[in-house]
Order: C-alpha cells, then sequence, then structure tokens
C-alpha cells in the first residue's frame, strides 16, 4: 500500500537558519503531493503542494520539489522564523483504484525555531 | 468566511459513556472525512462520505459511527466499543470534481477528546 516517511524529529534550530525536512514516498500510482503544517492546538493547513514530477511547490518562503527518481518531496526554507515553529506533515494522494482520492500522512515532524 | 468549525474544542468523558463530536462545513464541499490524530503519528482515516447519505469506513473504524443527513454537517460518535478514545479528532472537507488527485482537503481547528 501507499506509505509517507518522514525524517525523524524534532528538529530544532535557531532563527534564520536553513530548514530541510526529508520526505520519501511508496505509491502503486502516479500520486499528488503536499505538505501541511499544524501550528499548536490547531487543525491542518495545505502549506504547498505539487502534482507531476519536477513540479516545484512553494509558499511563504518553502519550497519543495516533486522527484519522481527518488521518490522524494523534501520541503526547505532558505531562513527560518520563530513563527515557523510547528508540525509539519508530508502527505499523498494516489487516486490509484480509488474514486476519492485517499489522503496517506507521514508521520509528522516537530520544528522549534529559537530566537 | 469559509470554513469547517468543530465543536468543542475540549471535550470530556468518562470512560463507558459515548460521546459525538460536531463538523459542519460552509464551503459547499460533497465530501468530508474524520481523522484521528495521537501524539507521533500521523492522521488516521476513521470514516469519509463523498455525499449526503453516504459513508464509507476509513483504516480504523471499529468503535466509531457517523452520519450524513446533511451537505453540511458530518458528525462523528465514539462509542464506548473504541478501547483508546483520547485523541485529537480532525474534520476536514473537499469537492469531489475534477481528478482525485487534484482534491485539495480543507482543515478543521480540531477536537481534543479526554476519556478518564
Amino acid at each position: 500500500g501507499d506509505s509517507v516517511t518522514q525524517m525523524e524529529g524534532p528538529v530544532t534550530l535557531s532563527e534564520e537558519a536553513f530548514l530541510t525536512i526529508n520526505c520519501t514516498y511508496t505509491a502503486t500510482g502516479y500520486p499528488s503531493l503536499f505538505w501541511y503544517v499544524q501550528y499548536p492546538g490547531e487543525g491542518l493547513q495545505l502549506l504547498l503542494k505539487a502534482t507531476k514530477a519536477d513540479d516545484k511547490g512553494s509558499n511563504k518562503g518553502f519550497e519543495a520539489t516533486y522527484r519522481k527518481e527518488t521518490t522524494s518531496f523534501h520541503l526547505e526554507k532558505g531562513s527560518v522564523q520563530v513563527s515557523d515553529s510547528a508540525v509539519y506533515f508530508c502527505a499523498l494522494i494516489d487516486a490509484g483504484g480509488t474514486s476519492y482520492g485517499k489522503l496517506t500522512f507521514g508521520q509528522g515532524t516537530i520544528l522549534t525555531v529559537h530566537p | 468566511d469559509g470554513g469547517i468549525t468543530q465543536s468543542p474544542k475540549y471535550l470530556f468523558r468518562k470512560e463507558g459513556q459515548n460521546v459525538t463530536l460536531s463538523c459542519e462545513q460552509n464551503l459547499n464541499h460533497d465530501a468530508m472525512y474524520w481523522y484521528r490524530q495521537d501524539p507521533g503519528q500521523g492522521l488516521r482515516l476513521i470514516y469519509y462520505s463523498q455525499i449526503v447519505n453516504d459513508f464509507q469506513k476509513g483504516d480504523i473504524a471499529e468503535g466509531y459511527s457517523v452520519s450524513r443527513e446533511k451537505k453540511e454537517s458530518f458528525p462523528l460518535t465514539v462509542t464506548s466499543a473504541q478501547k483508546n478514545p483520547t485523541a485529537f479528532y480532525l474534520c476536514a472537507s473537499s469537492s469531489t470534481s475534477g481528478r482525485a488527485l487534484q482534491r485539495e482537503q480543507y482543515f478543521g481547528p480540531g477536537t481534543r477528546l479526554t476519556v478518564t
């Protein structure tokens, strides 16, 4: 079945540091890929997405490139801020044989940014 | 503003009691979903519904029940049969038009359920 694997956390950085959160996936079909962010005590918000190979999703300074050859979708940001502290989830939709497009999540990576 | 509301934000129940979590959306979405989130784990799908009066079990449906009598509403009941009900519950919705791969899910703020 489909699965998403994220790098082990938590990740702790100083403000203005470079961020990478690794994400790899396995899927039976040709999935769409997503990064969601969850701020403390809140629901999930879509951060960015990519729907085909070599697409780059970007939003709020975050970027991720859909790499089909390495089945990866790593999240990067050049300079993190304290306000970026949150839990980040990598996810995929692989329509495969389903009609509704099941969303499969990784386990989440906790990011803490210190001033 | 369009969005998803879940109430209450925090819910406390005694073991053995059923409890119903509310989810309402005004995004005019046909599809709605319930997920469970536990510490250190991703979200796991409990139930989903693509149209009024129809719903399907997700990966962890045991001990839960749902109804979909209105397009806007998708309440989740956590029954006494659910062995570990304490968790954070998230409701989501999406359109059903276009390709399934493009159907972005929008999430509510969640309800934290504690059963003692």
